[in-house]
């Protein structure tokens, strides 16, 4: 089954503990995203890789990193979280681009920093 | 640049009754539209989207949209609203070819109920 997954769906943490949540694709999408969305704010992109080793910041990127070693895994990692990263985080992924190319995405991670 | 409004955060119709929901667009270049909804839980799901043509577009579960260049806008209509449609409604818009980062810009949602 062509899917999305990510892990963990719920984490509740402390301000300064590193913690990464995983997101994985089978559908060999070269281009993937992370979101975060927030109470009438809607989603909005936090980094996004185009290919293999390719990544760039979206919107609101301050105080994540990510990384794309192979091209079905896309990790965000929070070194030290704060209260504010207090949200539901959605990982994505599409074939090409996401302006073009309908996007498919995880179940979400719901991520509560104390 | 690219912008997304959609108008009203709620909107409650009754089982059965026509479904409205709002989205106004800004872009600079020819734009490319969807909606995506996202049930309960749930990851968000395309429902339709408009890259070039054909003006009205249909999509899933009895869902359509038209593009509208000289009102900037896309709504979404359902004649007839089911219980099952309660879920939340997200709008977006990208640079389509034209946007090279390949992102896609969000509207806040509207979360729609239906009473039976």
């Amino acid at each position: 089954e062509a899917q999305v997954t990510q892990n963990p769906r719920y984490l509740i943490t402390v301000t300064g503990k590193k913690l990464t949540v995983t997101c994985s694709q089978n559908m060999n999408h070269e281009y993937m995203s992370w979101y975060r969305q927030d109470p009438g704010l809607g989603l909005r992109q936090i980094y996004y890789s185009m290919n293999v080793e390719v990544t760039d910041k979206g919107d609101v990127p301050e105080g994540y990193k990510v990384s794309r070693k192979e091209k079905r895994n896309f990790p965000l990692i929070l070194e030290s979280p704060s209260p504010n990263q207090t949200s539901l985080y959605f990982c994505a992924s599409s074939l090409k681009l996401a302006s073009t190319d309908t996007q498919y995405f995880g179940p979400g991670t719901r991520l509560t920093v104390l | 640049a690219q912008s997304v409004t959609q108008l009203g955060s709620h909107v409650s119709v009754s089982e059965g009754a026509l479904v409205l929901l709002r989205c106004n667009y800004s872009s600079s270049v020819p734009p490319y539209l969807f909606w995506y909804v996202q049930y309960p839980n749930q990851g968000l799901q395309l429902l339709l989207k408009y890259t070039t043509g054909a003006t009205l577009v249909k999509g899933i579960n009895g869902f359509e949209a038209e593009f509208k260049k000289s009102e900037t806008s896309f709504h979404l209509t359902k004649p007839s609203a089911h219980m099952s449609d309660a879920a939340e409604y997200f709008c977006a818009v990208s640079g389509g070819i034209y946007n090279q980062g390949g992102k896609l810009i969000f509207g806040q949602g509207t979360e729609l109920s239906v009473k039976p």
